[in-house]
């Protein structure tokens, strides 16, 4: 079984200051990752993946992550947030073969301090 | 083009009653997911449909918990007996499918479930 642990579950910054989030995974079988978003009254949505490839990873609105397989981490980093990053963070893991049903980690919120 | 949509968006019942969740995913994707996302908690898995046929149940935590998708398209998450336990956010995903790609799964906004 998959497991992922998300060491932060509250992450406040100020405006302009870098971020990491950080996520550990736990899984016998090769998966994907993700990080998936979820801004206040959204729905979950996707920011980015780790399917294969080049290890490191970016979002179109700056964050990125980088895969780590010998210590089983895919941390969320950005250098510099703003306001509108205020948000839940959540990494996910999935079977790259079979059902690609998604584990969760708990989650982290993000707080961006003017 | 639309989303996944879920109705209702809050539903409050009382302990004892049965409750129906629906699901409407995004047209063309042939598999959906619902999950149940617990206060302070990420979404957890109860059932993955590939068309009709539900292809994996095993995130389901008792028989109280059904889900049906009999065409193929719209999905009902069936609750009896409900109990508090059971208040949480139900949420459901769409996505293509393939053995051997990676297919983004898209979340609908999810429904409020209030068990009293």
């Amino acid at each position: 079984a998959q497991s992922v642990t998300q060491l932060d579950s509250q992450v406040p910054v100020f405006e302009e200051a870098p971020v990491e989030l950080r996520c550990n995974y736990s899984s016998s079988v090769s998966v994907y990752l993700f990080w998936y978003v979820q801004y206040p009254n959204q729905g979950l949505q996707l920011l980015l993946k780790y399917l294969s490839g080049s290890t490191l990873v970016e979002s179109i609105n700056g964050f990125e992550a980088e895969f780590n397989k010998s210590q089983t981490s895919f941390h969320l980093r950005k250098p510099s947030v703003h306001i509108s990053d205020t948000a839940e963070y959540f990494c996910a893991v999935s079977l790259i073969q079979g059902a690609q049903k998604l584990v969760f980690g708990q989650g982290t919120r993000l707080t961006i301090n003017p | 083009g639309a989303g996944v949509s879920q109705t209702p968006s809050n539903k409050v019942t009382e302990k004892g009653k049965y409750v129906e969740l629906r699901c409407d995913p995004i047209s063309g994707h042939t598999a959906l997911y619902w999950y149940r996302q617990s206060l302070g908690q990420g979404p957890e898995f109860l059932i993955y449909f590939q068309g009709t046929g539900a292809a994996d149940d095993s995130g389901l935590p008792n028989d109280r918990f059904f889900a049906v998708r009999p065409e193929g398209s719209v999905s009902t998450l069936k609750i009896q007996r409900t109990e508090r336990g059971d208040s949480a956010v139900y949420l459901c995903a769409s996505s293509l499918t393939g053995l051997t790609s990676f297919h983004e799964q898209f979340f609908g906004p999810g429904t409020r479930l209030t068990v009293l």
